[in-house]
């Protein structure tokens, strides 16, 4: 069965915090996704990445940087939390035409 | 702006009964859509897809039906059970940029029994 893992459920941390989000899939997907999820907002595409190494911008990058250095693993990183990234972080995977497999999200918060 | 909007924030039903969950969209250049539904403390599972080259798919208890020229698809489970209880999240995208998913805001569907 699919498996995509978030290193943590909650997450609390200070203003100006370089902060780590940890995804793994270990379904050998080619395509991982990082999105956030805020009420009345639904998910929002943060970026995703194609390809060990490789990324793109999804519809609200700012403020966010991602790291794929093994095809299993997707890091999402804030370089200077703000309170208005506290918020639900979705990953999602998957292989070619077939649905986004999500993980249980990390619900941050930003003091 | 809000490409993909799901106008009714919640929708509650009785068991056995059908539960209509409606999306709107703007983008003509939509072609594939997907619903996800979603419990507390997990992540969103993917329920059903549809193309544009259709209008309707259907998997067990659950179809989805598209209106081209509306921009409208729906969601239709009958019989609605409580284990449906959760939020549906419509998405879209252009086929051949599937990586691309825009999300609605989502509809929290209460099934009471």
């Amino acid at each position: 069965d699919v498996k995509v893992t978030q290193s943590s459920r909650y997450l609390v941390k200070r203003t100006g915090e370089k902060v780590f989000l940890e995804c793994v899939q270990d379904m050998d997907h080619e395509n991982m996704f990082w999105y956030r999820q805020d009420p009345g907002l639904g998910l929002r595409l943060i970026y995703f990445s194609y390809d060990v190494k490789m990324k793109e911008k999804g519809d609200i990058p700012e403020g966010y940087s991602v790291s794929r250095e093994k095809k299993e693993r997707f890091s999402l990183i804030l370089e200077s939390a703000s309170t208005n990234q506290t918020s639900m972080y979705l990953c999602a995977s998957r292989q070619g035409s077939q649905p986004q497999h999500f993980g249980d999200g990390t619900r941050l918060s930003i003091l | 702006d809000q490409q993909v909007k799901q106008n009714s924030p919640s929708l509650s039903v009785q068991e056995g009964r059908i539960s209509i969950l409606n999306c709107d969209y703007t983008n003509s250049m939509f072609d594939y859509f997907l619903w996800y539904k979603k419990y507390p403390a997990e992540g969103p599972t993917f329920l059903i897809s549809i193309s544009s080259i259709k209008d309707k798919n259907e998997d067990g208890r659950f179809t989805v039906f598209l209106n081209k020229s509306a921009k409208h698809l729906s969601l239709h489970i009958v019989p609605s059970q409580p284990g449906d209880s959760a939020v549906y999240f419509c998405a879209a995208s252009v086929w051949g940029n599937t990586d691309k998913l825009i999300f609605g805001t989502g509809t929290r569907l209460q099934v009471f029994p």
